[in-house]
C-alpha cells in the first residue's frame, strides 16, 4: 500500500508565525505536490517538486515556500502565516514515468490561522 | 489551459438511488481521466480511471466512460448506499505530472 504521511492532522497557528508542514512518503517517488483545498474552489496546486531540491510553482505560490532536501520527504513553508490561509492542505506523490498517472494523496493538515 | 467542470452540489440521495455526477473537460491533447474521493476527515482515493477514449473505469459500483466527441467523463452508481456519502472530484492530466480537478461535488446519501 502507498503511504503518504503528513506531519499533523490539525493545526492552529496565530497570524505572523512561521508554519512548517511536512510530508513523508515510502514510495520512493520522483514527484511531491502540495495542494490547499477549499470549499467550492476544489484542489488548487501550491507547488510541486519532481527531485530532490527541484521545485515549481503551481498556480497559487504566493506566500508559500517549499523544501525538498531528501527524496521522501517534501515540506511546505508559510512564512507568515495570514488568516487566509487557513485551509486543508493535502499532499500527494506520484511517481516519474506515470505521466498522465495517478496520484497518491496524504490524510490532509487543516491549518487555522487566528 | 487545461481545465474541468463538474456540476455543483450538494446532491442529496435516498438509498439505493442512481446516482450521477457530470463532468466535462478542456484540453489540448488527450488526457488522463480520473475520478478521486474523499471520505470525511480523509484525504483523496483514486475511485477509477480512464486512459484513452471509449475506456470504461470501474470500482466499488461506480463507472464512468471516457468520450472524446463530447469531452466528458461522467461518473455513475446505480443503487448508492450510506457509505458512499463523500465529496466526488473529476481530473485530468494531460501528459504532464500535475493534475488538473475540478471543484467537487459533495454526495449525501440519506437512508
Amino acid at each position: 500500500d502507498v503511504k503518504v504521511t503528513q506531519s499533523s492532522r490539525y493545526l492552529v497557528k496565530r497570524t505572523g508565525e512561521k508554519v512548517f508542514l511536512e510530508c513523508v512518503q515510502d514510495m520512493d517517488h520522483e514527484n511531491m505536490f502540495w495542494y490547499r483545498q477549499d470549499p467550492g474552489l476544489g484542489l488548487r496546486l501550491i507547488y510541486f517538486s519532481y527531485d530532490v531540491k527541484m521545485k515549481e510553482k503551481g498556480d497559487i505560490p504566493e506566500g508559500y515556500s517549499v523544501s525538498r532536501e531528501k527524496k521522501e520527504r517534501f515540506s511546505l513553508i508559510l512564512e507568515s502565516a495570514s488568516t487566509n490561509q487557513t485551509s486543508m492542505y493535502l499532499c500527494a506523490i506520484s511517481g516519474r514515468t506515470r505521466l498522465g498517472g495517478e496520484q497518491y494523496f496524504g490524510p490532509g493538515t487543516r491549518l487555522t490561522v487566528t | 489551459g487545461d481545465s474541468v467542470t463538474q456540476m455543483e452540489g450538494p446532491v442529496t440521495l435516498s438509498e439505493e438511488a442512481f446516482l450521477t455526477i457530470n463532468c466535462t473537460y478542456t484540453a489540448t491533447g488527450y488526457p488522463s481521466l480520473f475520478w478521486y474521493v474523499q471520505y470525511p476527515g480523509e484525504g483523496l482515493q483514486l475511485l477509477l480511471k480512464a486512459t484513452k477514449a471509449d475506456d470504461k473505469g470501474s470500482n466499488k459500483g461506480f463507472e464512468a466512460t471516457y468520450r472524446k466527441e463530447t469531452t466528458s467523463f461522467h461518473l455513475e452508481k446505480g443503487s448508492v448506499q450510506v457509505s458512499d456519502s463523500a465529496v466526488y472530484f473529476c481530473a485530468l492530466s494531460d501528459r504532464e505530472v500535475k493534475l488538473s480537478f475540478g471543484a467537487g461535488t459533495t454526495v449525501t446519501v440519506r437512508a
